[in-house]
């Protein structure tokens, strides 16, 4: 069975503390992504990565950033969060590149709450 | 930039209704595109896909309509079931088809 695992299921933070968000992909998959969702926006793209150590810019990836050192392993850092960045962060992989049509899947989330 | 629309934020629906999610998008330059479905506390899941080479996709009691010209689709649920409320998201390819823009969603409510 495929799995998306996310390190925490609710974060609580303060603002301007360093938070890490981690995921793990068991699926051998090249490509993962960070999103955010808040309501009435949909799923925003933060950042994604086609190969360890790669990374390419979403669509919101201020006041945010990535590593990817291992094929399965992808962390999303706030560098100082702010309470702007309480939002529900979801993690996803794909076999290859999503304009070839192969489907993402999720994590189960991590809702963060910045006080 | 591609951009995804859903113009109903919820929908409710009684059991055994037919449910029509609606979608819109602005570049077609990548015609295909994915239906998922959210549970509360969930990830989203892959529902049904469609591209251009069709203009319908039926997976048992979900169909998904493609209208090219209208930059248009929509999801089909029948009949609808209480487990079928959830929050449905369109996705369509960005401009580079490299990843999935994703539409604001809409809620669907089922009542039994």
């Amino acid at each position: 069975d495929v799995k998306v695992t996310q390190s925490s299921r609710y974060l609580v933070k303060r603002t301007g503390e360093k938070v890490f968000l981690e995921c793990v992909q068991d699926m051998d998959h090249e490509n993962m992504f960070w999103y955010r969702q808040d309501p009435g926006l949909g799923l925003r793209l933060i950042y994604f990565s086609y190969d360890v150590k790669m990374k390419e810019k979403g669509d919101i990836p201020e006041g945010y950033s990535v590593s990817r050192e291992k094929k399965e392993r992808f962390s999303l850092i706030l560098e100082s969060a702010s309470t702007n960045q309480t939002s529900m962060y979801l993690c996803a992989s794909s076999k290859i590149l999503a304009g070839s049509y192969n489907e993402q899947f999720f994590g189960p989330g991590t809702r963060l709450t910045v006080l | 930039d591609q951009q995804v629309k859903q113009n109903s934020p919820s929908l409710s629906v009684q059991e055994g209704r037919i449910s029509i999610l609606n979608c819109d998008y602005t570049n077609s330059m990548f015609d295909y595109f994915l239906w998922y479905k959210k549970y509360p506390a969930e990830g989203p899941t892959f529902l049904i896909s469609i591209s251009s080479i069709k203009d319908k996709n039926e997976d048992g009691r979900f169909t998904v309509f493609l209208n090219k010209s209208a930059k248009h689709l929509s999801l089909h649920i029948v009949p609808s079931q209480p487990g079928d409320s959830a929050v449905y998201f369109c996705a369509a390819p960005n401009n580079y088809g490299q990843n999935f823009v994703f539409g604001p969603g809409t809620r669907l409510s089922v009542l039994p």
